[in-house]
């Protein structure tokens, strides 16, 4: 069965210093995408990154970046250069072929990251 | 550019009680989702549809209604309120159900209490 697993409940990391958030999954799949999404404390879910199985480089946007190792089925978040701003919650999802759709997303637990100033 | 709104924002429901979640997408969105998240479970998929008249059930559908009689709009029926069903609710549509690269929009969510 298809599964995220992101193992750190929660996280702290200092303003300015960069930040790995952990997230493995479990697929048959040959074709799937990864997404990050972030949802600050007014609870909305804000799309961040998105990876798909057969790129080749890592996916970045801004200080975000996708450590993906496809051989170990991670999908890392980097957050570089961390702000105040950045304290939220964290969901990994990773899309799924689920009654013939693609556009369904299985997601993680979460990871709340705290930045200290 | 509006997105994906969602209506009411907050709500509380006796149990037994019947109401209905709206959603609307103003970006020709194909595929479009409901999804419930709880404390420490993330978000899980409770209907979807891949386009006008097309419903399907996702991983808890138990308790809910969906209809998709246009583009738009995707509305969430909860029939008999009971308190299992106090939850946040996200609506989400992304522009195509048939690829895996498209990311899913989100509503702003409706925090539901059945007391």
């Amino acid at each position: 069965a298809q599964k995220i697993t992101q193992t750190q409940p929660g996280m702290f990391v200092q303003e300015k210093e960069a930040v790995t958030l952990d997230c493995t999954y479990d697929t048959s799949d040959q074709s799937y995408g990864l997404f990050w999404y972030k949802q600050p404390s007014s609870g909305e879910m804000i799309f961040l990154i998105y990876q798909g199985s057969y790129d080749e480089q890592n996916a970045t946007e801004g200080r975000y970046s996708l450590n993906f190792q496809k051989a170990r089925k991670s999908a890392n978040l980097v957050i570089s250069a961390s702000q105040l701003g950045d304290s939220a919650m964290y969901f990994c999802a990773m899309s799924r072929n689920y009654g013939g759709s693609q556009g369904n997303l299985i997601f993680g637990k979460g990871t709340k990251l705290s930045v200290k100033p | 550019n509006a997105g994906v709104t969602q209506t009411p924002k907050f709500q509380v429901l006796k149990t037994g009680q019947s109401m209905t979640l709206q959603c609307a997408q103003d970006m020709n969105h194909e595929y479009m989702s409901w999804y419930r998240q709880d404390p420490g479970m993330g978000l899980r998929l409770i209907h979807y549809s891949v386009g006008a008249g097309i419903t399907d059930q996702g991983e808890v559908p138990n308790g809910y209604n969906v209809s998709r009689s246009t583009t738009e709009d995707f509305p969430l029926r909860l029939l008999s309120a009971a308190p299992s069903q106090t939850s946040v609710y996200f609506c989400a549509s992304s522009v195509d159900s048939k690829v895996y690269n498209s990311p899913l929009h989100f509503g702003n969510g409706t925090r539901l209490t059945v007391t």
